[in-house]
């Protein structure tokens, strides 16, 4: 099964600034990563998702990379505002035959005003 | 959320009672997923179901139990034999059947407590 690691557990930055997040996996047939962001006390948000036949999305201010050599991921947030506070978390498939997740441990996200 | 409802929002229960969590869905999902997270925590799978009628032990499923008798229905029972239930639970749907590339939508979560 697939095994997802997810750094740094936790991240401060200054507004303005940019942040990023890396998983690793290890199933070199996953080939879908999508990325949720959870708000204290509410349920986890899908913010963008990639699939393998690319190498990087954007959606305004967030983007997702993708290298399938190194097995690993990124998500990329430009020009940090306050309330992209937040944790953060990233998964991949379980296995390439179902529709079950593994998640990484989460990155607590503080924008710094 | 938006198509994922979960109640209660809080449910507070005594040590030996049994009770059950509400998960609704009106998206038309074939599968749907229970998922614990406590404190600082990341997600861990409970129970899922790809179909009615079918479901699933996930990593923690001891103390737990569901059933899936409608599509758009996928009830949690945290039992007694559940040691240290007290946590955030979360449920999910997805649409289902294609491989490895199925997206979940979260509903806005439960919070148990044991007095």
């Amino acid at each position: 099964g697939e095994n997802v690691e997810q750094h740094p557990s936790t991240l401060s930055v200054q507004e303005g600034d940019s942040a990023v997040i890396k998983c690793t996996y290890s199933d070199s047939a996953s080939n879908y990563f999508p990325w949720y962001k959870q708000e204290l006390g509410k349920g986890p948000q899908l913010i963008i998702d990639i699939r393998s036949n690319v190498g990087e999305k954007k959606d305004q201010r967030i983007a997702v990379t993708l290298n399938k050599t190194a097995k690993h991921f990124s998500l990329h947030i430009t020009e940090t505002q306050p309330e992209d506070s937040a944790v953060y978390f990233c998964a991949a498939p379980k296995e390439t035959s179902g529709s079950r997740l593994t998640f990484g441990e989460g990155t607590q996200l503080t924008v710094n005003p | 959320d938006g198509g994922i409802t979960q109640s209660p929002k809080y449910l507070f229960r005594k040590e030996g009672q049994n009770v059950t969590l509400s998960c609704e869905q009106n998206l038309n999902h074939d599968a749907m997923y229970w998922y614990r997270q406590d404190p600082g925590q990341g997600l861990r799978l409970i129970y899922y179901s790809q179909i009615v009628n079918d479901f699933q032990k996930g990593d923690i499923a001891e103390g737990y139990s569901v059933s899936r008798e409608k599509k758009e229905s996928f009830p949690l029972t945290v039992t007694s034999a559940q040691k240290n239930p007290t946590a955030f639970y979360l449920c999910a749907s997805s649409a289902g059947g294609r491989a490895g590339t199925d997206t979940q939508y979260f509903g806005p979560g439960t919070r148990l407590t044991v007095l």
